[in-house]
């Protein structure tokens, strides 16, 4: 049971690339999320899907598009990358809902130069 | 819209004092989170609460929930090396599939 796997750990990009950060869980949630993290901002929620087939926008999700591959998978494309989207990118999921403990994966840690 | 505000932002004190951090929210909440976050890692989950005026104990970990289920606090006793991390309060969004993460108390703790 790995509970929230995300690939890659580390990634640096140059501005305009793309990239795909992606995100598997194992414990048959409903839920899942991708958040940003950045010094002093706290976790900020950059879309979520509240079930297989659905997805919606969170606080900042310009510059980003998603998609919940199957109950197990949500991948997160930056389709030009820029430098105000470096950043740590943190996946999470749950069994249902706002009421339901968020796990969190390890985390990937984006430079965009 | 929502906000879940968090103080202070960080805070140092030397093992053995006592540390706590408030949670405000701008709407009532129908239940509240905390997370924590050591160094390098990801948040952990680490108790919710519901009911107005709750007050749940985990060893030197005390959280409270308002009476008006619009504040929160989480209180560590006699802190140790081990509670370094940055603690994390999270309420629902509207939407009630999502949460709104506060910003987070950085804790320092210097033996």
């Amino acid at each position: 049971n790995a509970g929230v796997t995300q690939t890659p750990k580390f990634q640096v990009l140059k501005t305009g690339q793309s990239m795909t950060l992606q995100c598997a869980q194992d414990m048959n949630h409903n839920s899942m999320y991708w958040y940003r993290q950045d010094p002093g901002m706290g976790l900020r929620l950059i879309y979520y899907s509240a079930s297989e087939g659905t997805t919606d926008k969170g606080e900042v999700p310009n510059g980003y598009n998603v998609s919940r591959l199957n109950k197990r998978e949500f991948s997160l494309r930056l389709e030009s990358a820029a430098p105000s989207q470096t950043s740590v990118y943190f996946c999470a999921s749950s069994e249902q809902g706002s009421t339901d403990t968020q796990y969190f994966g390890p985390g990937t840690r984006l430079t965009v130069l | 819209g929502q906000q879940v505000m968090q103080i202070p932002q960080y805070q140092h004190v030397q093992e053995g004092e006592d540390f706590t951090t408030y949670c405000n929210s701008s709407t009532t909440l129908s239940n509240i989170q905390w997370y924590k976050q050591r160094p390098g890692g990801h948040p952990v989950f680490l108790i919710q609460l519901v009911k107005s005026g709750e007050v749940k104990k985990q060893k030197r970990l005390t959280f409270q929930f308002g009476e008006a289920k619009k504040n929160s606090s989480l209180h560590i006793t006699a802190t140790q090396t081990t509670d370094v991390g940055t603690y994390f309060c999270a309420g629902p969004r509207n939407s009630g599939y999502a949460l709104n993460f506060g910003k987070g108390t950085s804790l320092l703790v210097t033996p």
